[in-house]
Parts: C-alpha cells; structure tokens; sequence
C-alpha cells in the first residue's frame, strides 16, 4: 500500500510568491493532519481535518495560511504570500478515526520549503 | 503551552548501554501515548504506543513505562545500536471529545555511539 504522497518534497520560492503544497491520504483513512516542523518550535499542528471538515484551525499562524480538503484523500496547504519566516518543512499526516479509534497517524515525507 | 514536557533534548549513549527518555503531561483525559522516530529527512514513523490501562510495553528493544499517578511515561531503548540514532517524540491523545490530534513532546536528538 502506498503511504502518504506529499509533492513537492523541495520547494524554493521568493518572498511574497504563492506557495502550494499536496498531500494524498492513505486510501480508507479519513482524517488528515498538517504539521509544520522547525529547529526553533519543533513540530507544530496548523490544521486537521476529518471526513473533509476542519476540526481544529488554530495553529494556523496568520491568515497567509490555508488549508482545504477538495476531496477526501486529497489536501493543500497554500501560504500567500509567503515569507522567510515560513521556511520549515511542513508534514501531513493521515489517521483513521473511529470511535475509540487508535489515534495512529501516518506521516508524509515532508515538503522542505525555503522561502528567500 | 506545551501540552506534553520532554527530556533531555539530546542523549548520547555507548553502543549496548540504554537509552531512556522521559515525557510529562497534565492532561488527565490523555489515554494514548505513542512515541514516535524520526530519521533526517524522513516524516515521524510510529515506534510504540501505550494506553494507560497498562504501566509497561514492550516490543523488542523498546519500552514504554507508565506512570498513571505521577502522569509520566518514558522510553528505554535496551542495547542502543547506531542504527537507533534518530530524533524521538512522544506524544499523547485524547478521544473523549472525539478529537485525534497528537499533542507532541519537543524531541530528543539520540547519538548511540559505535
């Protein structure tokens, strides 16, 4: 089974561009988690979602960032415009929930972005 | 607010000795406690969980101990081999509101040492 496909797994962009990141769930999970990882604040949650639906939001840091869920195994992750400040490597994660589900989460390889 | 307190944020060991890394939480609607590894450049991989019915589990090398009453659970990686030398996280869960976010702990960087 493939696992989470996130895309690009490098990015390199200017400030003030528009960035996209992807993210495809393991197929049958149904909640899908984004996380920005950094050496200064380690891994941090912005959003998750389940069944489509944004859960919890707030650690989203400003309104620059956005998330949507077009579908059910698909999420983007878009900053614009982006800043210096947003390089990080940003993971998503996917879980199947259940009631008393088991909270596993499968995480991507990341994308490393870098913003000049 | 860190939800979820973890030490020490690096840890060097002797090929053969034990690695133990501790986590804390205040949370008493935690009941999933998992720890997680993370090689450079690779996402966090489940490594073991726990959920607090039980103060011990263990898979292979790998254990977590839990502490219910002082809300504590570490990690001891018996005879630490350099393939273990990865940065670990635990974290913990609640599914009393029907959430499935992990609060993560902030890591701790593991040199074993050949």
């Amino acid at each position: 089974d493939a696992g989470v496909i996130q895309s690009p797994r490098h990015e390199v962009t200017e400030m003030g561009q528009e960035v996209t990141l992807r993210c495809k769930l393991i197929s049958g999970h149904n909640s899908l988690f984004w996380y920005r990882q950094t050496m200064m604040r380690g891994l941090e949650l912005l959003i998750y979602f389940n069944n489509n639906v944004p859960i919890d939001d707030s650690g989203m840091p400003e309104d620059r960032f956005s998330a949507k869920m077009p579908n059910a195994s698909f999420s983007t992750l878009k900053i614009q415009p982006s800043e210096p400040r947003d390089s990080a490597v940003y993971f998503c994660a996917s879980s199947l929930t259940t009631s008393g589900g088991k909270y596993e989460q499968y995480f991507g390889p990341g994308t490393r972005l870098t913003v000049t | 607010q860190q939800q979820v307190k973890q030490s020490p944020q690096s840890l060097i060991v002797q090929k053969g000795g034990i690695s133990i890394i501790n986590c804390a939480y205040e949370n008493t609607a935690f009941d999933y406690f998992p720890w997680y590894q993370q090689f450079p450049g690779k996402g966090p991989a489940l490594l073991i969980a726990i959920r607090p019915d039980v103060s011990e589990k263990k898979e292979g090398r790998f254990t977590i101990s839990f502490n219910k009453s002082a809300k504590q659970f570490s990690l001891h990686i018996m005879d630490s081999q350099p393939g273990d030398s990865a940065t670990y996280f635990c974290a913990a869960s609640s599914g009393l509101t029907g959430a499935n976010n992990l609060f993560f702990g902030t890591g701790t960087r593991l040199t074993v040492i050949p």
